[in-house]
């Protein structure tokens, strides 16, 4: 998976705890991001990073929050974690953005009950 | 595994076939394609990719195929084998570094050895 790592693998909470999602590389690209897939709707963009402490919102950012302090770690929040936040959650990483190549790790599957 | 096949269009292709996904992009001012590969329980693979001033790229059994007049995006898969028994994404760039890429919702292709 391109040097990418997503912690945790799986992780069940309840409605309105806090809940965090890591994402880290070892590749030294410069852009990262954070996606959610959902049967019917294919990956959406939550959030990505173009750089340390630079971020921006994605197509469905609403209820999520993210920080990127170092380059090798981008971190997803989700500050009140709702059902509609039950997903597989993704993170990318690609050298040159938005006409480059990006490489997904393996995932996360959260489930808020 | 994942149920990101959930109601997708699917093609079945027996072993040793070529197989031919097809995709359909939405903006005209898309510079930039990619397709995925997704495995159940896995991270989209990137496969190929292919800029706007090309026409057909090929990679090692796969042939990716841009008709812009028509918005229309394809890729094929020489005889095709039971390892690509997957979930197929296309995706467009919608511009410059800063911009995202924009996913389909993928075709399931089932290889019958």
């Amino acid at each position: 998976d391109a040097g990418i790592t997503q912690s945790p693998r799986h992780k069940v909470t309840e409605t309105g705890t806090p809940v965090t999602l890591r994402c880290h590389q070892t590749e030294n690209h410069r852009y990262m991001y954070w996606y959610r897939q959902d049967p019917g709707h294919g990956l959406r963009l939550i959030h990505y990073s173009y750089g340390v402490k630079d971020t921006d919102k994605g197509e469905v950012s609403d209820g999520y929050s993210v920080s990127r302090s170092k380059t090798e770690d981008f971190l997803l929040t989700l500050e009140s974690a709702t059902s509609s936040q039950t997903s597989v959650y993704f993170c990318a990483i690609s050298p040159q953005g938005g006409t480059d190549i990006q490489y997904f790790g393996a995932g996360t599957r959260l489930s808020v009950l | 595994g994942e149920s990101v096949g959930l109601h997708l269009p699917t093609l079945s292709v027996q072993e040793g076939d070529n197989s031919i996904i097809n995709c359909a992009y939405s903006n005209s001012a898309s510079d930039y394609f990619i397709w995925y590969k997704q495995e159940s329980g896995k991270g989209p693979q990137f496969i190929i990719d292919i800029r706007s001033n090309m026409d057909k790229r090929q990679g090692q059994r796969v042939t990716v195929l841009l008709n812009k007049t028509v918005k229309h995006l394809s890729l094929q898969i020489a005889a095709t084998q039971p390892g690509d028994s997957a979930v197929y994404f296309c995706a467009e760039s919608n511009g410059g570094s800063q911009g995202n890429l924009i996913f389909g919702k993928g075709t399931k292709l089932s290889v019958k050895p």
